[in-house]
């Protein structure tokens, strides 16, 4: 089974500009989960899908980040504008659900720098 | 609300040392505990998970016991190699948080030869 993919790898964008970040989870998983990741604050929660729909939206992002799962098995992660404090690595995870199917999968992450 | 602690932001060591990471959580019930472990360019990765009190999660060497009376889920391993260079995620999934986990700060490793 492929694990999680993330496109682009690597983004590099303007101040004011947008940008979409994509996701494709492991088939077959209904969880589907984007996080920040900073040196300075770690890994931080932006948006909670389950099957499709949003169960958590992360409250310090929800002006500019806004993500969406297109269909089962793809989700986008559109930030607009960008601003250089959005420079980060960016992760999508999914998995199963709950218990011991729990377990999150993380793919390799966006690297994105706002200059 | 439920929180993760790890104590220590970076840990180095020479290799066949022996380490511990420590991992305290704040929750109530019975949390789902996990370590992850994340390399250079990827995406973090379980080592482990544990989800009743005194059970032991263990992968790769590593080894982690729920301890519910200190809330504690600490790492360790006996004998580091430079390979395990690397950072470590404490993550606790709680009764009601449905999917969602919530993760200690990291800790990075860094053995040297």
């Amino acid at each position: 089974d492929a694990g999680v993919t993330q496109t682009p790898r690597h983004e590099v964008a303007e101040k004011g500009q947008t940008i979409i970040l994509k996701c494709e989870p492991v088939s077959g998983h209904n969880d589907l989960f984007w996080y920040r990741q900073t040196k300075i604050q770690g890994l931080e929660l932006l948006s909670y899908f389950r099957s499709k729909s949003l169960m958590e939206d992360g409250g310090a992002f929800k002006d500019r980040f806004k993500a969406e799962m297109l269909n089962s098995s793809f989700s986008t992660l559109k930030i607009q504008p960008t601003e250089p404090k959005d420079s980060a690595v960016y992760l999508c995870a999914s998995s199963l659900g709950t218990g011991v199917r729990g377990t999150q999968y993380f793919g390799p992450g966006t690297r994105l720098l706002v200059l | 609300g439920d929180s993760v602690t790890q104590t220590e932001g970076q840990v180095a060591l020479s290799e066949e040392d022996f380490l511990t990471i420590h991992c305290n959580y704040s929750a109530s019930g019975y949390p789902t505990l996990f370590w992850y472990v994340q390399y250079p360019g990827e995406g973090p990765q379980l080592l482990f998970r544990a989800s009743r009190d005194k059970e032991k999660g263990s992968s790769r060497g590593f080894e982690a016991t729920y301890d519910k009376g200190t809330t504690s889920f600490h790492l360790r391993k006996a004998s580091v190699q430079e390979s395990d260079s690397a950072v470590y995620y404490c993550a606790l999934r709680g009764n009601y948080n449905q999917g969602k986990l919530i993760f200690g700060q990291g800790t990075k490793l860094s053995i040297k030869p």
